[in-house]
């Protein structure tokens, strides 16, 4: 099943203590993409990578790392976590866009952090 | 990069027509519009997009105004379902790769 999977789901944590959130996806897209989601503000992109080693920055990667080392994988890094970074966070991927075409993008199922 | 106006929430009749506005009025013309929905705070699920023709699919249709500043989302029979925060964006390129700005959607609320 064409799938992308995010771990964990819930994550509650503490000020400081860096984590990892995986992304993973089975369609062998290019495109992957985390994006947060607050109430009131809609989901906003916080990194995007076009391809392995390719990543760039979205709209609020304040706070944020990634790094793309396998086409399949796209982890985000919280290198020291703070309470305004408790948010829904989802993971997408999609085949490569080209200039004047659109590919769906697929999201995985999110990930609710918790910053104490 | 052109950016889109919806209601803030809409409720629809189970079995009727819900009809989900948006506008964007500053689109140019390379820009698609296209329709994503969110179950409670599941990950969005794509729907439909179009340029500047209508289009249908198995889960919905789309129809673009001739001046493409307006478009409408038609889910032919609502069920309850349905019931959702729908997402009309628009996608433009940036560095050879095509970007997207979620809004904050509209809650479509489907009445038994």
């Amino acid at each position: 099943e064409a799938q992308v999977t995010q771990n964990p789901r819930y994550l509650i944590t503490v000020t400081g203590k860096k984590l990892t959130v995986t992304c993973s996806q089975n369609m062998n897209h290019e495109y992957m993409s985390w994006y947060r989601q607050d109430p009131g503000l809609g989901l906003r992109q916080i990194y995007y990578s076009m391809n392995v080693e390719v990543t760039d920055k979205g709209d609020v990667p304040e706070g944020y790392k990634v790094s793309r080392k396998e086409k399949r994988n796209f982890p985000l890094i919280l290198e020291s976590p703070s309470p305004n970074q408790t948010s829904l966070y989802f993971c997408a991927s999609s085949s490569t866009s080209l200039a004047g075409t659109y590919n769906e993008q697929f999201f995985g199922p999110g990930t609710r952090l918790t910053v104490l | 990069d052109a950016k889109t106006t919806q209601p803030t929430s809409m409720d629809c009749a189970e079995g009727r027509a819900a009809n989900l506005p948006c506008n964007h009025s500053t689109i140019s013309g390379n820009e698609y519009v296209y329709w994503y929905r969110q179950i409670h705070s599941q990950g969005p699920q794509y729907i439909i997009h179009g340029l500047k023709n209508n289009e249908t699919n198995e889960m919905a249709s789309l129809i673009i105004t001739e001046d493409r500043k307006s478009s409408t989302l038609i889910l032919p029979h609502a069920t309850l379902r349905d019931t959702a925060v729908y997402y009309c964006i628009v996608s433009w390129i940036s560095g050879g790769y095509q970007k997207v700005t979620f809004g904050i959607g509209t809650k479509l609320q489907v009445i038994p």
